[in-house]
């Protein structure tokens, strides 16, 4: 069955540094997204992406974030200067087209640790 | 105001019988589409089923079920005959009739099941 990877599982970075979070969608899938899950709290909508296109931002995708599908398979997040406040589990998302009944296939997730 | 609601933080049940975790939902849209996901203490996200705003029948997937009472705007998940293997994160989703773009999420539920 076709699935959603991420890459890394984990990743630890200093402050300041940029990190690049990767993502192999589902081939046939349209759609992407990111979402963002910090320890214990609930999944947040960070940004959706089609057509090479940012669709949709949340008020959290500020400027040190960045999104880019640099080839035909992989969609990577990029957090520039990283910040204490961004550790968190980061899930990438795809679907096969944008409808009320079409579910998201979320990755594993990368869980990212800012020290 | 929160689109989604969870207000169990925590449940636990007893194996082999049946749990139902509450959501309510708050949209002025006249489509849109529900889902439950499971997030084991690994981290993946899990899709487990999903109810349309026009679906007259309650949704069912297996051992899960979703209460769908579109006047009281609730969808709530049941689970019968509980698991060990169902002790994990539940957060119930909706997307918007205007913008299928993303996810909007609950703060979850915490079930344990107890052997």
């Amino acid at each position: 069955e076709p699935e959603v990877t991420q890459t890394p599982s984990h990743q630890v970075t200093q402050m300041g540094q940029e990190v690049i979070l990767r993502c192999v969608p589902i081939s046939n899938h349209l759609y992407f997204y990111w979402y963002r899950q910090i320890l214990g709290q609930k999944v947040e909508f960070l940004v959706s992406f089609y057509n090479n296109e940012i669709s949709e931002k949340s008020e959290i995708f500020d400027d040190q974030f960045s999104v880019e599908r640099p080839d035909g398979s992989n969609f990577t997040l990029k957090i520039r200067s990283t910040k204490l406040e961004d550790s968190a589990m980061y899930f990438c998302a795809s679907s096969e087209r944008l409808a009320e009944d079409n579910e998201q296939f979320f990755g594993p997730g990368t869980r990212l640790t800012v020290l | 105001a929160q689109k989604i609601t969870q207000t169990q933080p925590g449940m636990f049940v007893q194996e082999k019988e049946a749990v139902t975790l509450d959501c309510t939902y708050d949209t002025s849209d006249q489509s849109y589409g529900l889902f439950w996901y499971k997030q084991p203490s690994s981290g993946e996200m899990i899709f487990l089923i999903y109810q349309g705003s026009y679906d007259e029948q309650n949704a069912t997937e297996g051992r899960y079920s979703l209460n769908f009472q579109k006047a009281r705007k609730s969808a709530n998940l049941v689970i019968s005959a509980s698991q060990l293997g169902d002790s994990a994160m539940y957060f119930c989703a909706m997307r918007e009739g205007q913008n299928f773009n993303k996810f909007y999420f609950g703060s979850g539920t915490k079930l344990n099941v107890k052997p």
